[in-house]
């Protein structure tokens, strides 16, 4: 079974573009959630969806947003980028939405904001 | 935004050598977690704890769910160079979704 799956894999912005990132679950996962990982540091949550609601929000400002589709896949959304969105973005994707599951991650799209 | 205390920040070890890493953290956490990620990927889940007090192996590894909740910690016994990586600690709350809270990582080099 194919594993959980991010696009582009990487990309190179300019300050204060738009930028789309995709993400596929595991089959029969209905959960995903995003993390941005800037280098040196651990991930850092963004947002969790299940069953195409939000179940989740972390401590980033209202240029991140995200929508979970029907078939469950996700985008992540950032509006105006700044240098400081420059990070390798991690998709998850687990079966349920309240915890407690395994969550798998993806391999990431790298983000390079100039 | 938040993130556990993971420590040591890296590790530059001889291979054949016992590794041990631990995590702690202000707040209680109802599931622990160990990742490793290697260059270019994801991380990997290593090891799962539900239960304060809970020791699990997976093969070499072996954690603990601390009994207050609190912390944790990770050994790698007889390290391979194929253990290098960055290995990261993961909480999670009964009360959060499936949101993780991440330490900052180990970075684990060993010599063979």
């Amino acid at each position: 079974d194919a594993g959980v799956t991010q696009s582009p894999t990487h990309l190179i912005k300019t300050r204060g573009q738009h930028v789309t990132l995709r993400c596929s679950p595991i089959s029969g996962h209905k959960s995903v959630s995003w993390y941005q990982q800037v280098l040196g540091q651990g991930p850092q949550f963004i947002f969790q969806y299940y069953e195409k609601e939000e179940r989740g929000r972390g401590n980033f400002p209202d240029r991140f947003s995200a929508r979970q589709f029907p078939n469950y896949s996700s985008e992540l959304n950032v509006n105006a980028l700044l240098l400081g969105d420059s990070a390798l973005y991690l998709c998850a994707s687990s079966s349920g939405g309240g915890g407690g599951g395994t969550q798998y991650f993806g391999p990431g799209t790298r983000l390079l904001v100039l | 935004g938040q993130q556990l205390n993971q420590s040591p920040q890296s590790m530059f070890i001889q291979e054949g050598e016992d590794v041990s890493m631990n995590c702690t953290s202000s707040s209680i956490f109802n599931t622990w977690l160990w990742y490793k990620q290697d260059p270019g990927e994801g991380p990997v889940l290593l090891i799962a704890l539900y239960k304060a007090g809970e020791l699990t192996s997976n093969g070499r590894l072996t954690a603990q769910f601390g009994i207050t909740r609190k912390d944790s910690f990770l050994n790698i016994s007889a390290s391979i160079p194929s253990d290098v990586g960055i290995y990261f600690c993961a909480g999670q709350k009964n009360n959060a979704g499936n949101m993780l809270t991440f330490g900052g990582g180990t970075r684990l080099m060993v010599k063979p």
